[in-house]
């Protein structure tokens, strides 16, 4: 069974600091995504990355947010200067999507707690 | 905008019995359903997709019923086991697939 590895598991940082939390997303995948999803909401969609560039984002991934495959298996999310409200689980998923097939799924990775204090 | 609804924020059932999780959207443009069950603390875990030229996909126990009209679809669980105790996601996409849109989450208990 493939699956997306995450890490760390959980990270704790000072606000203003910066993170990188890092997804090795299924090989022969060529969609990635993140999500967050805050304690008690919803799944959140932040950033869609497809072809080394983002396809599409959401208006919560803004300047303080990017992304990066910097060597083709690692897909990182940066978070530049963390806020108390980034505390969320940040979620990596990547997808072969071929369309209307129906049968491709996404792929979640574990999850990453990060707390900001 | 919230362009996927799940109004059943929690459901209980008997074991054996079925289980009915529904799910709305508003977008006419979405092309591909998708229902993940998540248990607290690890990542959504895919059950079972459909796209839009079908009304209907089976897999195992899980059914997923989509009406293109009333931009409604419906997951089945029959029989419901205690361990399908989770909270159940529906996500709806274009054809795209750079977006992926997540409802609020029904949360399913199954009494045993």
């Amino acid at each position: 069974e493939p699956e997306v590895t995450q890490t760390p598991s959980h990270q704790v940082t000072q606000m203003g600091q910066e993170v990188i939390l890092r997804c090795v997303p299924i090989s022969n995948h060529l969609y990635f995504y993140w999500y967050r999803q805050i304690l008690g909401q919803k799944v959140e969609f932040l950033v869609s990355f497809y072809n080394n560039e983002i396809s599409e984002k959401s208006e919560i991934f803004d300047d303080q947010f990017s992304v990066e495959r910097p060597d083709g298996s690692n897909f990182t999310l940066k978070i530049r200067s963390t806020k108390l409200e980034d505390s969320a689980m940040y979620f990596c998923a990547s997808y072969n999507f071929r369309v209307l097939q129906g049968t491709d799924t996404q792929y979640f990775g574990p999850g990453t707690r990060l707390t900001v204090l | 905008d919230q362009q996927v609804k799940q109004n059943s924020p929690s459901l209980s059932v008997q074991e054996g019995r079925i289980s009915i999780l529904n799910c709305d959207y508003t977008n006419s443009m979405f092309d591909y359903f998708l229902w993940y069950k998540k248990y607290p603390a690890e990542g959504p875990t895919f059950l079972i997709s459909i796209s839009s030229i079908k009304d209907k996909n089976e897999d195992g126990r899980f059914t997923v019923f989509l009406n293109k009209s009333a931009k409604h679809l419906s997951l089945h669980i029959v029989p419901s086991q205690p361990g399908d105790s989770a909270v159940y996601f529906c996500a709806a996409s274009d054809v795209t697939g750079n977006q992926f849109y997540f409802g609020t989450g029904t949360s399913l208990t199954v009494i045993p």
